[in-house]
């Protein structure tokens, strides 16, 4: 069952934040998070594994709920380089399975 | 290092045409799976296979075959070509010890008319 992300679309302006959310109804063993620029393929950004942990790539980090089956990723400061759609996967079924199933996207747009 | 290479880039084909979509990848990763992109639709997993020989159906298997003859090599075959197949196809693989971390080809569009 496809992870479910929210908002679809954002935009933004530059130096300004966003939170874009991943939450599923099934258990989590762990979160993907991949950006893909328009025509291009998608790109790993960071994995969280369960436990809670908090990851970071630059100014982009991410949280991973285990309880609540939830990961938000944060863009802080966004950037124009940070437009593009952010995709969360999980691993269904859950462990290092090799079957990853994405969310629907968030699209994000940041202006000058 | 070549990463996942996907052929061809471009392809038109015609109502029950049949084709195969190419990937390989040279990073000796056990995993390799198969995704079509639709607008509002994401990334939805076709086919997907955990080693050679060894293949399992993911969220939108109809109309496609896949085999895994080598540890490199994992085409896509669509045996009846149909209009709701027109997309963007891309292959990806990962490693094991990697934690399943995808590198994805640069993807393929087709379009069936």
């Amino acid at each position: 069952q496809q992870p479910v992300q929210s908002p679809q679309a954002v935009i933004l302006r530059e130096g300004e934040d966003a939170v874009i959310n991943c939450s599923s109804s099934k258990a989590l063993y762990s979160v993907h998070w991949y950006r893909q620029k328009h025509g291009e393929a998608p790109v790993f950004l960071m994995i969280l594994l369960k436990g809670g942990e908090q990851k970071g790539h630059d100014k982009i980090s991410a949280s991973f709920n285990e309880k609540k089956q939830q990961s938000s990723l944060y863009l802080t400061a966004s950037q124009l380089s940070y437009s593009g759609t952010y995709f969360c996967g999980t691993e269904m079924p859950p462990g290092n399975t090799g079957k990853l199933i994405f969310g629907q996207g968030t699209t994000l747009q940041v202006k000058p | 290092n070549a990463g996942v290479t996907q052929t061809p880039k471009f392809q038109v084909l015609k109502t029950g045409q049949s084709m195969t979509l190419q990937c390989a990848q040279d990073m000796n990763h056990e995993y390799m799976s198969w995704y079509r992109q639709d607008p509002g639709m994401g990334l939805r997993l076709i086919h997907y296979s955990v080693g050679a020989g060894i293949t399992d159906q993911g969220e939108v298997p109809n109309g496609y075959n896949v085999s895994r003859s080598t540890t490199e090599d994992f085409p896509l075959r669509l045996l009846s070509a149909a209009p709701s197949q027109t997309s963007v196809y891309f292959c990806a693989s990962s490693g094991h010890f990697g934690a399943n971390v995808l590198t994805f080809g640069a993807g393929s569009r087709l379009t069936v008319l």
